[in-house]
């Protein structure tokens, strides 16, 4: 238990539905982080908020949204996928210090098949 | 985008062996972590390395900054079943990490 929470844990879709993937962290940590995680490739992150606010969107395309309601609670809406989106979606929060992000704690991942 | 390399991408030794995975990358870092990833789970912190030259021991795990801040280590003396596992270093820069593509290391008994 990490105390970064990821639901569903499993999730097959088409290319025409839309999901989301939910992640809760009970950390109190400023920080929230997607990442992408693909077979023979590094950890490519996606989004990060801090502070609610995002802060980095690493060129990723539209049909990925993020939501982040509130710093315990990241959203990513998922909608019109490709099958090349199937991937582990790793969810991950840390506090951030003035040296960089600190440690990570991530949550155990939402795996995707795009049908 | 800051390009770290893992080598090698995988390695599978009998129980007793030891061990060393390598992190390189043409950037400088603030700090550096390693993590390891069990199958069905996330990435889990094993370190942190802040200081060019830096050597830090966890038990049998080794890991080493590199004087320049730009590659790392991480070696395993008498490795057991239960390092098994996808060893992940990331760079550290302002907010956000950076991580290689990972070690996938097999050690059978």
């Amino acid at each position: 238990e990490t105390g970064v929470t990821q639901t569903p844990r499993h999730l097959v879709m088409g290319m025409t539905n839309k999901k989301s993937l939910k992640c809760e962290q009970h950390l109190g940590h400023n920080a929230m982080y997607w990442y992408k995680q693909s077979a023979k490739k590094p950890l490519e992150l996606m989004f990060v908020y801090n502070f609610k606010e995002q802060t980095e969107n690493n060129s990723v395309p539209s049909r990925f949204s993020p939501e982040c309601p509130n710093s315990s609670h990241l959203f990513l809406h998922l909608h019109t996928l490709q099958p090349e989106d199937s991937a582990l979606y790793l969810c991950a929060s840390s506090q951030l210090a003035p040296r960089g992000p600190g440690e990570l704690f991530f949550g155990e991942g939402s795996r995707l098949t795009v049908l | 985008t800051q390009l770290l390399e893992q080598s090698p991408q995988f390695l599978s030794i009998q129980e007793g062996e030891n061990l060393t995975v390598y992190c390189n990358s043409s950037s400088v870092f603030s700090s550096l972590q390693w993590y390891r990833q069990e199958p069905g789970e996330g990435p889990v912190l094993l370190v942190t390395v802040v200081t060019g030259g830096e050597v830090k021991k966890l038990k049998r795990l080794t890991f080493q900054f590199g004087d320049a801040r730009k590659d790392s280590s991480l070696h395993i003396t008498a490795a057991q079943p239960g390092d098994t596992g996808l060893y992940l270093c990331a760079g550290a820069d302002d907010y956000k990490l950076s991580f290689g593509a990972g070690t996938t290391v097999t050690v059978r008994a």
